[in-house]
């Protein structure tokens, strides 16, 4: 079946403006991670949601960033006023959320984010 | 938070090698996974073992959760295996992962 799918596959904006990056997951998983990835370094969590609310948004760095589900399945990370330590590459992730502890996690291709 | 720990940083084989990576985490975990970030940037997932060995091909992958450590080997290298290898571990089902730095490694003809 279809992956975790994210759209742009590239994003190039100015400093300032603002961008949405959307995340497509894999069909039934009600559980929905984004990640973020700067050079060299391993994804960092940003935000979890657990069907439409989020569970956990802990790891965003401030509040420019935010993100929805509405419906339980796409989500839309929303960056203000971006500026340039906010290129990275932004990854998702979906995992089944069953009563077992078996809950692996799946990676899309990732959105990579070029703030000039 | 729980640290994680992945060992050697950089490696550099010959094709035909064995190599075996390791990854050290700070506390109990529920979910341990290992992924191979291709040059496109594409996470595959290689394994999840919170504990256990599993085999797959060339790869197998060991966790011994009670001392908090696991190990990647992979068996008669190529060079389509170059890429940095991650783990990431979680302390219970949800809950987001927390990945290491990686192991770059690169595989010569």
């Amino acid at each position: 079946g279809a992956g975790v799918s994210q759209t742009p596959s590239n994003k190039v904006t100015e400093k300032g403006k603002y961008v949405e990056l959307r995340c497509d997951p894999i069909s039934g998983h009600t559980a929905l991670y984004w990640y973020r990835q700067s050079l060299g370094q391993g994804p960092e969590f940003l935000i979890y949601f657990q069907g439409t609310g989020a569970a956990d948004d802990s790891g965003l760095p401030n509040d420019r960033f935010f993100a929805v589900r509405p419906e339980g399945s796409v989500s839309t990370l929303k960056i203000q006023r971006t500026e340039r330590g906010d290129s990275a590459v932004y990854l998702c992730a979906s995992s089944l959320s069953t009563p077992s502890s078996y809950n692996e996690q799946f990676f899309g291709p990732g959105t990579r984010l070029t703030v000039l | 938070g729980i640290q994680v720990e992945q060992s050697p940083p950089d490696l550099i084989l010959q094709e035909g090698a064995n190599s075996t990576l390791r990854c050290n985490f700070s506390d109990s975990v529920n979910n341990l996974q290992w992924f191979h970030q291709n040059p496109w940037g594409q996470l595959i997932n290689l394994f999840y073992i919170p504990s256990g060995t599993k085999q797959n091909g060339r790869l197998s992958a060991t966790t011994v959760a009670t001392e908090r450590y696991s190990l990647l080997y992979i068996s008669s290298s190529q060079t389509t295996d170059s890429g940095v290898y991650f783990c990431a571990v979680a302390r219970s089902g949800n809950t987001p992962l927390v990945f290491g730095k990686g192991t770059r490694l690169s595989v010569i003809a």
